[in-house]
């Protein structure tokens, strides 16, 4: 059974303070690693797809990075409108089946002016 | 386009109702799921079309059934709903199997 577990589940940060999410993952084979953003009541929005162990993602404040474990979201001096869930996801290889993603619980991020 | 379109934003029912939830896109993608979402959790499939065949989440009650009129067009039948059914129901559409998922803003049902 695929498994995504994300730490920490929230963490509290002030404006300018970087830090880095985590997400380690178990799965039969992965066929991608993404990251959304969520704001509460809305629909996840996408933010970087990871095929490959080494691979790196980049876009404004935000770096995502993979190995063959875990995957890690760093955020460069944050500011309060990068205040949001985050949620980390895997796509797995099935036996020809459809699938579609596997969410781990999120890590809740606020950030202080 | 780049959009998913999901109607109602907001549905009330009560248990011995019948009701659907429609989601539409126009990016030529070829798979459609339906996740839901309960507060504080993360969202969790229900269903996949892709390639006009449907894939099932074995532990999804019959009280859904998931209807894909066309390649743009997903639909989610709602019957004999219980309050623990009240949740936030996401459609998302893909490219094809594997790659980046579009996701709508979800329709909020409440059931009664």
């Amino acid at each position: 059974e695929d498994q995504v577990t994300q730490s920490p589940e929230a963490l509290r940060l002030q404006e300018g303070e970087s830090s880095s999410l985590n997400c380690s993952y178990t799965v039969s084979g992965l066929r991608g690693l993404f990251w959304y953003r969520q704001d509460p009541g809305k629909g996840p929005e996408f933010l970087f797809t990871l095929y490959s162990a080494g691979e790196e993602k980049e876009k404004e404040r935000l770096k995502a990075t993979l190995t063959k474990k875990e995957s890690f979201l760093h955020i460069t001096a944050p500011k309060p409108e990068d205040s949001a869930t985050y949620l980390c996801a895997v796509q797995a290889y099935s036996g020809g089946g459809a699938d579609g993603l596997t969410f781990g619980k999120g890590t809740h991020l606020i950030i202080q002016p | 386009d780049t959009e998913v379109t999901q109607t109602p934003k907001h549905l009330v029912m009560g248990m011995t109702n019948k009701k659907s939830l429609k989601c539409e896109q126009h990016m030529g993608h070829r798979a459609m799921y339906w996740y839901k979402q309960k507060a504080k959790k993360p969202p969790e499939l229900m269903f996949v079309y892709s390639y006009e065949k449907l894939s099932i989440n074995e532990s999804v009650p019959s009280r859904f059934s998931p209807e894909c009129p066309n390649s743009s067009l997903l639909n989610l039948h709602l019957h004999a709903l219980q309050p623990e059914d009240s949740a936030l129901y996401l459609c998302a559409s893909s490219q094809d199997l594997v790659g980046r998922a579009f996701f709508g803003q979800g329709t909020r049902l409440t059931v009664v």
